[in-house]
C-alpha cells in the first residue's frame, strides 16, 4: 500500500513565525502536491512538484513556498505565518504518467496560527 | 479554468437505503479524469471511484457507482445499501489529462453525508 505521511497532525504557531510542513511518500512517486482544506471551500491546490527540484504554482500559492530536494520528500514553507493561513494542509502523491491517475493523500496537518 | 460544483452541502439517508450525490463540472478539455473521494471524520482522504472521460461505461466499485453524462458535464455518485461507515465528507474532483507533466486535482466544496441508523 502507498503510504503518505506528514510530520505533524496538529501544529500551533505564532504570527510571523517560519513554518515547515513535511511530507514523505514511500512509493517512489514522481508527483507530489500540497493542498489546503477549509470548510465550505473544499481543497485548493497550493503547489505541486513533478520531479526533484521542480515545482509549479497551483491555484493559491501566495504566502507559501515549497522545497523538493529528494524524491520522497516535499516540504511546504510558510515564510511568515499569518492568521489567514490557519487551515488543514493535505499532502498527496501520484505516480508519473498521464494514466497514473490516482492521488494518495496523507492524514493532514491542522495548523493554527495565533 | 476548470470548476467543480457540488450543490448539496449535506445529505442524509437511512441505513440500507440508496443515496445519490451530485456533481457538475466545467471544462473545455475533451480528455480528463473524474473522481469521488471520501474523507471520514478525522481520517485520511481515500479514493472511492474514478472515471476516465473517454470511457462511455459508468464505473462501479461494489456498492458505489457513478452516472457519468459527458455532454451534460455531470458526474453523480450513487451509494447503494448505505452503511454507517459511509458517513463522511465526499468530494468530487477533476483532473485534466496532461501531456508529459503533472497536474493537481480541482475539487468541489464537498457533500457531508449523514447515515441515519
Amino acid at each position: 500500500d502507498v503510504k503518505v505521511t506528514q510530520s505533524s497532525r496538529y501544529l500551533v504557531k505564532r504570527t510571523g513565525e517560519k513554518v515547515f510542513l513535511e511530507c514523505v511518500q514511500d512509493m517512489d512517486h514522481e508527483n507530489m502536491f500540497w493542498y489546503r482544506q477549509d470548510p465550505g471551500l473544499g481543497l485548493r491546490l497550493i503547489y505541486f512538484s513533478y520531479d526533484v527540484k521542480m515545482k509549479e504554482k497551483g491555484d493559491i500559492p501566495e504566502g507559501y513556498s515549497v522545497s523538493r530536494e529528494k524524491k520522497e520528500r516535499f516540504s511546504l514553507i510558510l515564510e511568515s505565518a499569518s492568521t489567514n493561513q490557519t487551515s488543514m494542509y493535505l499532502c498527496a502523491s501520484r505516480s508519473g504518467g498521464d494514466f497514473q491517475e490516482t492521488q494518495y493523500f496523507g492524514p493532514g496537518t491542522r495548523l493554527l496560527v495565533l | 479554468a476548470q470548476t467543480v460544483t457540488q450543490s448539496q452541502p449535506e445529505m442524509s439517508v437511512q441505513e440500507a437505503e440508496t443515496v445519490t450525490l451530485s456533481c457538475t463540472y466545467d471544462t473545455s478539455e475533451s480528455d480528463y479524469y473524474l473522481f469521488w473521494y471520501k474523507q471520514p471524520p478525522s481520517r485520511q482522504m481515500i479514493l472511492v471511484i474514478r472515471q476516465e472521460a473517454y470511457k462511455q461505461q459508468n464505473a462501479t466499485e461494489n456498492r458505489f457507482s457513478v452516472n457519468f453524462q459527458k455532454a451534460a458535464k455531470s458526474f453523480s455518485l450513487k451509494i447503494s445499501d448505505s452503511q454507517l461507515g459511509d458517513a463522511a465528507m465526499y468530494f468530487c474532483a477533476y483532473r485534466r489529462l496532461v501531456g508529459g507533466g503533472a497536474d493537481g486535482l480541482t475539487f468541489g466544496k464537498g457533500t457531508h453525508l449523514i447515515i441515519q441508523p
